[in-house]
């Protein structure tokens, strides 16, 4: 069983330019959610990803944006770089079960963006 | 809103010591609480969860969590710390965003270190 990657491990940017960072989620799981770590934070959730539509979304501005494919990998875009976007980004995939308790989510092991 | 307090930003205790991280949450409904951990370079990983029944939770790694509904508390704990065990931990709820998922709520985290 292969679990959650994401690519690229390390990302050195511009502020103003844009990034997009890759996620494959773990074999037989379709919800991808990301996340954002600063510096001594916990993660911060950013928006999940079910049936290649948002299914949910954190207090984001619209310039972080996302996908999902049909083979469940994800993708997250930040438009308009800021300092303040400097950060782990972290991925978790799961299988959406329904119900109302949460879905176990598998994290990667994360991109760390730099904006200068 | 949901919000999560781990008041521990540091702990450090002598390998072969008992534990204790403390969390408190802030949740309106029945809450699920989960407790990760995350080394350096590293993803998090799913230390243990509660969702219902049993206060008292067994995780991997030999942890251990009691959730408490009257102190609004989910505090981890391990009877005999390896040196292993340094890492930063994360208290988390599980609660639901602004469409049907349902998000992950972490803590600023708490950095253990084991002194041999």
């Amino acid at each position: 069983e292969t679990g959650v990657t994401q690519s690229p491990t390390h990302l050195i940017k511009t502020r103003g330019q844009q990034v997009t960072l890759r996620c494959s989620s773990q074999s037989g799981h379709n919800t991808v959610s990301w996340y954002q770590q600063a510096l001594g934070q916990g993660p911060q959730f950013i928006f999940q990803y079910y049936r290649e539509e948002e299914n949910g979304r954190g207090n984001f501005p619209p310039r972080f944006s996302g996908l999902q494919f049909p083979n469940y990998s994800s993708e997250l875009n930040v438009n308009a770089l800021e300092l303040d976007d400097s950060a782990l980004y972290l991925c978790a995939s799961s299988f959406k079960k329904g119900g109302r308790a949460p879905d176990e989510q598998y994290f990667g092991p994360g991109t760390r963006l730099t904006v200068t | 809103a949901q919000s999560v307090t781990q008041p521990d930003i540091h702990i450090t205790v002598s390998e072969g010591a008992s534990l204790e991280l403390r969390c408190n949450y802030s949740y309106g409904a029945t809450p699920y609480l989960f407790w990760y951990v995350q080394s350096p370079g590293q993803g998090l990983q799913l230390l243990l969860k509660y969702f219902s029944g049993d206060t008292l939770v067994q995780g991997i790694k030999g942890f251990e969590a009691e959730f408490k509904r009257s102190q609004s508390s989910f505090n981890l704990r391990k009877p005999s710390v390896h040196w292993s065990d340094a890492a930063e931990y994360f208290c988390a709820v599980g609660a639901l965003s602004s469409g049907s998922a349902r998000q992950l709520t972490f803590g600023s985290g708490t950095q253990l270190t084991v002194l041999p």
